[in-house]
This record gives structure tokens, sequence and C-alpha cells, in this order.
């Protein structure tokens, strides 16, 4: 099976903070993304990957960035954590288009 | 904009019951995804929808999905306390590799 691994499921970080989220993979897949999800928002793209070093914007890119120097993992940044970043991330891979995702087990980041 | 809508939001039903769970979506898309979440658990993969009319079925949950009316049905049947969770729907968003999710349906079964 494949497994999709987030470092964390806690996190609480302060204000200003710089925090970072990483992802691996372990199946050799193409594509990784972030999500976030919020209670009456469902989820919400941030930031993709197609491959190693590149990267697409999502749905709500801003106060973010990551980096994927490997093809198994996609890290996220908050450069400047704020409290409305506080949420549950969720990291997913798949190999292609066609296929679904796999989803991490989730971070849930507290931003006090 | 590709926009996703599932209704309803909160389903609770008794156990034995049918229902169905519907998902409707803005612009044409080429592919349809249904995934389950547990509470403070991550989503699981159900179903992929790939094609008009394709039909999938695990124990008793069915998807199916009409391109043309832009929707796809979660059908559950004689349902069990176990299937209680969040369902979601997403749509891939034509030549992009994004995926659209719905608001999700919490959905609750009680005896």
């Amino acid at each position: 099976d494949v497994k999709v691994t987030q470092s964390s499921r806690y996190l609480v970080k302060r204000t200003g903070e710089k925090v970072f989220l990483e992802c691996v993979q372990d199946m050799d897949h193409e594509n990784m993304f972030w999500y976030r999800q919020d209670p009456g928002l469902g989820l919400r793209l941030i930031y993709f990957s197609y491959d190693v070093k590149m990267k697409e914007k999502g749905d709500i890119p801003e106060g973010y960035s990551v980096s994927r120097e490997k093809k198994e993992r996609f890290s996220l940044i908050l450069e400047s954590a704020s409290t409305n970043q506080t949420s549950m991330y969720l990291c997913a891979s798949r190999p292609g288009q066609m296929y679904g995702y796999t989803f991490g087990s989730g971070t849930r980041l507290t931003v006090v | 904009e590709l926009k996703v809508e599932q209704n309803p939001l909160f389903l609770s039903m008794q156990e034995g019951k049918n229902y169905t769970i519907y998902c409707n979506y803005s612009t044409t898309s080429d592919r349809l995804y249904w995934y389950r979440q547990d509470p403070g658990k991550s989503l699981e993969s159900l179903f992929v929808l790939l094609s008009n009319g394709a039909v999938k079925q695990e124990g008793r949950l069915m998807a199916s999905l009409d391109t043309k009316a832009r929707l796809s049905t979660l059908h559950i049947t004689a349902a069990v306390h176990d299937l209680s969770a969040t369902y979601f729907c997403a749509v891939g968003s034509m030549g992009t590799d994004k995926l659209i999710f719905g608001t999700g349906t919490r959905l609750q079964v009680f005896p």
C-alpha cells in the first residue's frame, strides 16, 4: 500500500514563527498536494507539485510556500505563522491525473 | 471556475434505511472521486469515476456519474452504524491536476 507520512500529528506554534510541515510518500508518485481543511469550508488546495522542483499555486497560496527537492518529499512552509493559519493540513499524492489521491494522516496546526 | 456542491450537508438516518448523497459540479470534468473521512482521521479513497455512466459498488455504497448532468450520486443501501462518517466528492478541473472538493456530507446512522 502507498504510504503518505506527515511528520507531525499536532503542532503548536507562535505567531510570527517560521513553520515547516513535512510530507513523504514511498511509491514514486509524480504528483503531490497540500490542502487545508476547515469546518464549513471543506478542503482547499494550497499548492501542488507534479515533479521535482516544480510547483503550482492552488486556490489559497497566500502566506505559504513549498519545496520539492526530492520526488518523495513535499514540504509546506509558513513563512510567518498567523492565527488564521490554524487548521488541519493534509498532504496527498498520486501517480497521475486519472488516479485518486492517497492522503496522509494530517497535521493539526494551532498558531497562538 | 469549477464549483462543487454536495447535499445534504448533514444526514441523520436510521439503520436499515436507504439514502442518496448528491454531488453537483459547475463545469465539464472527466473525473470524479468519492472519499470518506472518520472524525479526527484523514481521507480514505472510496471510488474513482472516469466516464459518463460509470457505476462502482463497494458493500452498501454505490457511486454513479452522469457527466451530461454534471452530477454524481453516492447511494447508501440498508445503512449500518459503521457507515457514520463524512463523505466528500471531489471533481477534477479539466486540463489541470487540481481536484476541487465539495464541503462534505456528515452522515450519522442511528439504531
